[in-house]
């Protein structure tokens, strides 16, 4: 089973930053936090990954907790084809990379 | 930019028959995956492969087979379709080392009737 909590759905108004938040109170210390999205019908697309530093990339940032129980996606400027399934994974790095997915959040982002 | 390729994109299937999912990817990566995604959840592993030889079961293995016997490839092979493998088959692939992400397919669209 997954070892993490997301809600299932979100409405963010376009342009505006979307936060998406992920509980995962059981992380281990060696294990990271994924986070992928997958677009109607399409495969999977990764976006970040962090152990306990904050993260960021051209696609988003990523805040983990001080106490690593949970972490925040944030999309800084959402756009309607940021709309789709947001999946927050906690992995063991150097594990064989097999990835346990939940149900996700669906963010709508609307005009 | 090919990365991974699934082929077919879409199959219906009779009850009973069998059929290859093939998947290939360009970038040399050792690491390989077969998932499957039912309506409304999330992806399931049914196999992985971490280099040419080499495979093993994932969380739902029953009714596949698999074969990993170059590294570009990596078949999934249904031997008598079933109502129950009737789902969305993402085939991934990463490179070797910690942290890699794992780059996906476009997906099949497997229906059995």
């Amino acid at each position: 089973d997954a070892k993490t909590t997301q809600p299932p759905s979100m409405d963010c108004a376009e342009g505006r930053a979307a936060n998406l938040p992920c509980n995962h109170s059981t992380i281990s210390g060696n294990e990271y936090v994924y986070w992928y999205r997958q677009i109607h019908s399409q495969g999977p697309q990764y976006i970040i990954h962090g152990l306990k530093n904050n993260e960021t990339n051209e696609m988003a940032s990523l805040i983990i907790t001080e106490d690593r129980k949970s972490s925040t996606l944030i999309l800084p400027h959402a756009t309607l084809r940021d709309t789709a399934v947001y999946y927050c994974i906690v992995q063991y790095g150097g594990s064989q990379g097999n990835l346990i997915f939940g149900k996700g959040t669906k963010l709508s982002v609307k005009p | 930019n090919a990365g991974v390729t699934q082929t077919p994109k879409f199959r219906i299937l009779k009850i009973g028959q069998s059929m290859t999912l093939q998947c290939t990817q360009d970038m040399n990566h050792n690491y390989m995956y077969w998932y499957r995604q039912d309506p409304g959840m999330g992806l399931k592993l049914i196999y992985y492969s971490v280099g040419a030889g080499i495979t093993d079961k994932g969380e739902v293995p029953n009714g596949y087979n698999v074969s990993r016997s170059t590294t570009e490839d990596f078949p999934l092979r249904l031997e008598l379709a079933a109502p129950s493998q009737t789902s969305v088959y993402f085939c991934a692939s990463r490179q070797t080392g910690i942290n890699q992400p794992q780059h996906f397919g476009d997906g099949t669209r497997l229906s059995i009737l």
